[in-house]
């Protein structure tokens, strides 16, 4: 099993700033990705973070606005940039390896823009 | 397009009663499919996979692939069954998640 770390677990942004989510994993994982819980809807995935490349992004989620960092097995960021309130969202990190389909989720961060 | 579906936004149970969550898929290959479960206050986990075909909390689901389900089951619902169940599909280790249902067991 893995057990992953996100800070911050909570924050109140205003408009127009950026915020960084940092994702921690405590063993090495093949695949780090990460989803948008927006209010009262389900998860959707934002990216597959690629170690020490560019992310994966899914359709309607762009570099420009959640850039994505994996430096290493281990750790990822995203960032939230230039924020709306439409942003507002818990965002959350998850990790698993090619051995094992379970995936690993950490305990979110909820964003508040305003 | 891979899509999954669960029908039921909230579901009201009684403790000692029966409970069962729908979940649809659309896929066009074979599917790998997952009940994932939040309890209050605590991380999204897993609950189930269906290759695993086993019993966990008592749940179980069955792959029906002529009906394209993968509904999840229980013949008698705890109160600390009370979460948020989510149906998810995986391809290329990534997972698409149905809306979610909200279960309350009362007692």
């Amino acid at each position: 099993s893995a057990v992953i770390s996100q800070k911050p677990s909570r924050d109140i942004c205003q408009r127009g700033t950026s915020l960084t989510i940092q994702c921690q994993v405590d063993s090495q994982v093949t695949m780090m990705f990460w989803y948008r819980q927006q209010p009262g809807q389900s998860l959707t995935l934002i990216a597959t973070a690629n170690q020490g490349s560019e992310a994966t992004y899914e359709s309607g989620f762009v570099i420009d606005k959640f850039p994505i960092s994996r430096p290493n097995l281990t750790f990822s960021t995203l960032t939230v940039s230039n924020m709306s309130p439409e942003d507002s969202s818990i965002y959350l990190c998850s990790a698993g390896t090619s051995m094992n389909t379970e995936a690993f989720f950490g305990q979110g961060t909820r964003l508040t823009v305003v | 397009a891979q899509r999954v579906t669960q029908p039921e936004k909230l579901l009201s149970v009684f403790k000692g009663a029966p409970v069962e969550l729908k979940c649809n898929y659309s896929y066009s290959g074979s599917p790998e499919l997952f009940w994932y479960v939040q309890y209050s206050r605590q991380r999204l986990q897993l609950l189930l996979r269906h290759i695993s075909r086993e019993s966990i909390k008592g749940f179980t689901a069955d792959l029906n692939k002529g009906e394209t389900s993968f509904h999840l089951k229980k013949p008698f619902a705890q109160e600390e069954d009370s979460a948020m169940y989510y149906c998810a599909l995986m391809n290329d280790y990534k997972l698409s998640f149905g809306a979610g249902t909200t279960v309350t067991v009362r007692a």
